[in-house]
């Protein structure tokens, strides 16, 4: 049973555009959300987390959204560069599973389109 | 180099043998972990440690998996009587204290049973 999930396996946007990546989770104990960003043939690298006391959490060109009552998150980049074009994992730790235990969704593939 | 760093980074080898994958956390890093990527899939946690601390073996999938840490530093994952199904990249992790930290990944073990 996926406690996080990409529903979306991959996403194409022009470069310049916003790029919206999102995230669902089932588990309501979960309350720390990050988002991971991988390269091919290179290890995962963080990229922003947010905690379940805010709904928002903005870095540059990145800003996650957390809508707790539906259990969903979302990741905006904007603009998007091509640069941007990895795999985007989101992931959620917290509750019984204790911040250290922390479960990945699949990814989403994003590519920027020059 | 300042980062997680894990070896080999491919590792061919038959059904039946054993492995071993290493993995040099970052200097000062008290907690370590190891994830499992197959293809086409996310990121599977599979064991745990902090510090002193049991590590929390809740991940490994079977008892043929088994990891140990020295003196709080590198680790080793071990997989005996390797089967077609271990097939994929084996990645590290580690983070300053655990919990709320982001984790840094190193460039993983791509592992091909034949």
């Amino acid at each position: 049973d996926q406690q996080v999930k990409q529903n979306s396996p991959s996403l194409s946007v022009q470069e310049g555009r916003i790029s919206i990546l999102n995230c669902d989770y089932t588990n309501s104990m979960f309350d720390y959300f990050l988002w991971y960003k991988k390269y091919p043939a290179e290890g995962p690298t963080f990229l922003i987390s947010i905690s379940s006391i805010k709904d928002k959490n903005e870095d540059g060109r990145f800003t996650v959204f957390l809508n707790k009552s539906a259990k969903h998150l979302s990741l905006h980049i904007v603009p998007s560069q091509p640069g941007d074009s990895a795999v985007y994992f989101c992931a959620a730790s917290g509750g019984k599973t204790s911040y250290d235990k922390v479960i990945f969704g699949p990814g989403t593939s994003l590519s920027v389109i020059p | 180099g300042a980062g997680v760093s894990q070896s080999p980074s491919n590792k061919v080898t038959e059904k039946g043998k054993d492995v071993e994958l290493r993995c040099d956390p970052i200097s000062g890093h008290t907690a370590l972990y190891w994830y499992r990527q197959s293809l086409g899939q996310g990121l599977e946690f599979l064991i745990y440690f902090q510090g002193n601390s049991a590590p929390d073996k809740s991940g490994l999938p079977s008892d043929r998996f088994s990891a140990e840490r020295t003196g709080g530093s590198v680790s080793t994952l071990t997989i005996q009587r390797t089967q077609q199904e271990d097939s994929a990249v084996y990645l590290c992790a580690s983070s300053q204290t655990g919990g709320l930290q982001p984790q840094h990944f190193g460039d993983g073990t791509r592992l091909s049973i034949l």
